[in-house]
C-alpha cells in the first residue's frame, strides 16, 4: 500500500527555519517525482516545489530563495528545507507523488495527512 | 499561467447536473487535472489530463476540455459529492492550482 507521512510542522518565529519530512512506503520513491503543496485554513491549496528523479527542484515564485527540497532515496524520504519563514506560511504542508502516467502529465496521485507549520511570534 | 476556476461555490440538490469550469490564462492543450478535498483530508485525484477518469473514482464524474476552457461534470450529484473541487496545470512548474468550487447538496 502506497503511503506518504509528513513530519516536522510545528510553532517556529518569524524569520525562523523548519525542515519537513516526507516519508514513502510501499513504491520505489526514486522512480518518482514528488511535490510539496500547502493549504492555508479555510483556503485553497497552492502548489510549493517539486523534485524530480533527477534531483532537479522547481519553486513557487512564493517560496524561491528561502526553501529548498531534497530527497534521499536510499531513505525512502523527501524533504522540505524552510528558511526565513514569514507569517504567510503558516499553512498545512503536503507531500505528494507524481504519477506522471506520460511524458509532460503530471498529476498527483496520493498525498499525505500533511503537517502544520505555523509562524508567529 | 493563472488558472481561473468558477463558481467559487454553489448548492445543488441530490440528481442534478453540475458543471464547474476552470479557465487557463493561455493555451495548455489537455494538461489539466481535477481534484476533490473534502474537509480534514488530502485532494484526491479525479480526473487527469482534463478527461481521463482516475482509477476507481465513479463514472458520474466526467472532464472534458482542450486549450484554455475546461469543465468538470457531475452527471448526477450525491451526498457524498459534497467538496471542494480543484483544477490544475499539469505541464509544467508552476503546478498552479483554481482557487476552488465549493459544491454543496441542498
Amino acid at each position: 500500500e502506497v503511503q506518504l507521512v509528513e513530519s516536522g510542522g510545528g510553532l517556529v518565529q518569524p524569520g525562523g527555519s523548519l525542515r519537513l519530512s516526507c516519508a514513502a512506503s510501499g513504491f520505489t520513491v526514486s522512480n518518482y517525482d514528488m511535490h510539496w503543496v500547502r493549504q492555508v485554513a479555510g483556503k485553497g491549496v497552492e502548489w510549493v516545489s517539486a523534485i524530480g528523479t533527477a534531483f532537479d527542484t522547481y519553486y513557487s515564485d512564493s517560496v524561491k530563495g528561502r526553501f529548498t527540497m531534497s530527497r534521499e532515496n536510499a531513505k525512502k524520504s523527501v524533504y522540505l528545507q524552510m528558511n526565513n519563514l514569514r507569517g504567510e506560511d503558516t499553512a498545512v504542508y503536503f507531500c505528494a507523488r507524481d504519477r506522471r502516467v506520460a511524458d509532460g502529465y503530471n498529476d498527483f496521485d496520493y498525498w499525505g495527512q500533511g503537517t502544520l507549520v505555523t509562524v508567529s511570534s | 499561467i493563472e488558472m481561473t476556476q468558477s463558481p467559487s461555490s454553489l448548492s445543488a440538490s441530490v440528481g442534478d447536473r453540475v458543471t464547474i469550469t476552470c479557465r487557463a490564462s493561455q493555451g495548455i492543450s489537455n494538461y489539466v487535472n481535477w481534484y476533490q478535498q473534502k474537509p480534514g483530508e488530502a485532494p484526491k485525484l479525479l480526473i487527469y489530463a482534463a478527461s481521463s477518469l482516475h482509477n476507481g473514482d465513479p463514472s458520474r464524474f466526467s472532464g472534458s476540455g482542450i486549450g484554455t476552457d475546461f469543465t468538470l461534470t457531475i452527471s448526477s450529484l450525491q451526498p457524498d459529492d459534497s467538496a471542494t473541487y480543484y483544477c490544475q496545470q499539469s505541464h509544467i512548474p508552476p503546478f498552479i492550482f483554481g482557487r476552488g468550487t465549493k459544491l454543496e447538496i441542498k
